[in-house]
């Protein structure tokens, strides 16, 4: 089984300031992970993913993550933030592929942060 | 806007009575979960459609749930004898087959409040 701990449930920061998500996960299989997006009354939106190779990913709007194996976490990051960035964060992970497993890629998700960029 | 739909954007309901929701997926997306999402919560898996079958279906989805995807395109999730705890967002999620590493797109969901 996996789990997902998002660290903040709430971020506030002010604008041009930079911002770090934290996201924590727990399997016991290798897994891929990814970060959405929720805007308000909106579905969730796909910032980034982690599959393999380069444990620094970017994604989109100037979002970038790092994936660190050994901390098992998958920090999110943006040097500086906009008012339009004021939304809510989710941190998931999903089973990788494993020699003679189904993997069918539901999405377990963290509890999400709720960032807010003042000006 | 993925490509998602979903219908209804927003249901109230009774206490007892039945809903059912629809979910249209991206035309060449075989693969279609459910999620749902409770106030100041992510989304919890609740089942899983390869083309037509129900492959994977969570604790969380009672036997007051049924999904359908009858021909393997648009889906329904159905709760019978709605409670009040059944209300949350539900979230249809699709994409293409193949690996599981292929992203998911999310539709913007439907509001369920049960009274």
């Amino acid at each position: 089984a996996q789990s997902v701990t998002q660290l903040d449930s709430q971020v506030p920061v002010f604008e041009e300031a930079p911002v770090e998500l934290r996201c924590n996960y727990s399997s016991s299989v290798s897994v891929y992970l990814f970060w959405y997006v929720q805007y308000p009354n909106q579905g969730l939106q796909l910032l980034l993913k982690y599959l393999s190779g380069s444990t620094l990913v970017k994604g989109i709007n100037g979002f970038e993550a790092e994936f660190n194996k050994s901390q098992t976490s998958f920090h999110l990051r943006k040097p500086s933030v906009h008012i339009s960035d004021t939304a809510e964060y989710f941190c998931a992970v999903s089973e990788g592929l494993i020699p003679g497993g189904t993997s069918y890629g539901k999405l377990t998700f963290g509890q999400g942060t709720i960032l807010t960029v003042h000006p | 806007d993925t490509g998602v739909s979903q219908d209804p954007r927003h249901k109230i309901t009774k206490r007892g009575q039945n809903v059912t929701f629809r979910c249209d997926p991206i035309s060449e997306h075989n693969r279609l979960y459910w999620y749902r999402q409770t106030l100041g919560q992510g989304p919890e898996f609740l089942t899983y459609f390869q083309n037509e079958a129900q492959l994977e279906k969570s604790r969380l989805l009672s036997d007051r749930f049924s999904a359908e995807r009858p021909k393997g395109s648009f889906s329904t999730l159905e709760i019978q004898r709605t409670e009040q705890g059944d209300s949350a967002m539900y979230l249809c999620a699709t994409r293409r087959g193949g690996s599981s590493q292929e992203t998911q797109y999310f539709g913007p969901g439907t509001r369920l409040l049960v009274l």
